[in-house]
């Protein structure tokens, strides 16, 4: 079992909007503003996508964005592509321990 | 450029050791906190172990405590996962990955371990 909960699967057309949660605790999520987010294509490693909730790496598309609301964040991506498609995993940090979310298929119909 | 390149995954038989190797460069590697996170056929991320820069401190999964022993050598910019008794569960592709600020920011490639007879 997952410390952070995930939709197992989304889907959308391209140039839609998807929005994937990932929920966990006061002691993870709501408590550190550490929540990060890994886009990961089939046999490749993963890459982050968004840092401390919000942020965007330096390459990262402003498609993706990330928010919080107490104990979930979530990861938006706007403008949907075929190379979008991919799994999804949230991350938190938290006194040193990491969890993860189970992972999200991205799917773009 | 920042890399990070795993090695020594292969086959081992349950009960068996084998050490992974990541070996960093690109960055200043006794500046940072390092992690392995392993990823089991199929499956999603696991978190394994971190370890803070200095090597003073470790954290393991529960499932691998007594187990597994992650150390580093910043002479040689490298960071290691000792596994020993190894089980079938633990098959995976492991990653090492570098940590700014609570954040697994680069990925190595990983590397396959699989454990059967």
């Amino acid at each position: 079992q997952s410390a952070l909960t995930q939709p197992a699967s989304v889907s959308g057309s391209p140039g839609q909007s998807i929005t994937i949660s990932c929920t966990g605790t006061s002691s993870d999520v709501g408590s550190y503003n550490l929540v990060s987010w890994h886009q990961q294509h089939p046999g490749k490693a993963p890459k982050l996508m968004i840092y401390e909730g919000s942020k965007r790496p330096s390459g990262v598309s402003n498609r993706f964005s990330g928010s919080k609301s107490g104990n979930t964040a979530s990861l938006t991506i706007s403008g949907l592509r075929s190379e979008d498609e991919a799994d999804y995993y949230c991350c938190s940090y938290a006194g040193m321990r990491v969890a993860f979310g189970g992972g999200t298929k991205l799917t773009v119909l | 450029e920042v890399q990070l390149v795993e090695s020594g995954g292969g086959l081992v038989q349950p009960g068996g050791s084998l050490r992974l190797s990541c070996a960093a460069s690109g960055f200043i590697f006794s500046s940072y906190l390092m992690i392995w996170v392993r990823q089991a056929p199929g499956k999603g991320l696991e978190w394994v172990a971190n370890i803070k820069q200095d090597g003073s401190e470790e954290y393991y999964v529960d499932s691998v405590k007594g187990r597994f022993t992650i150390s580093r050598d910043n002479a040689k910019n490298s960071l290691y996962l000792q596994m020993n008794s190894l089980r079938a569960e633990d098959t995976a592709v492991y990653y090492c990955a570098r940590i700014i600020a609570g954040t697994l920011y680069y990925w190595g490639q990983g590397t396959l371990v699989t454990v059967s007879s």
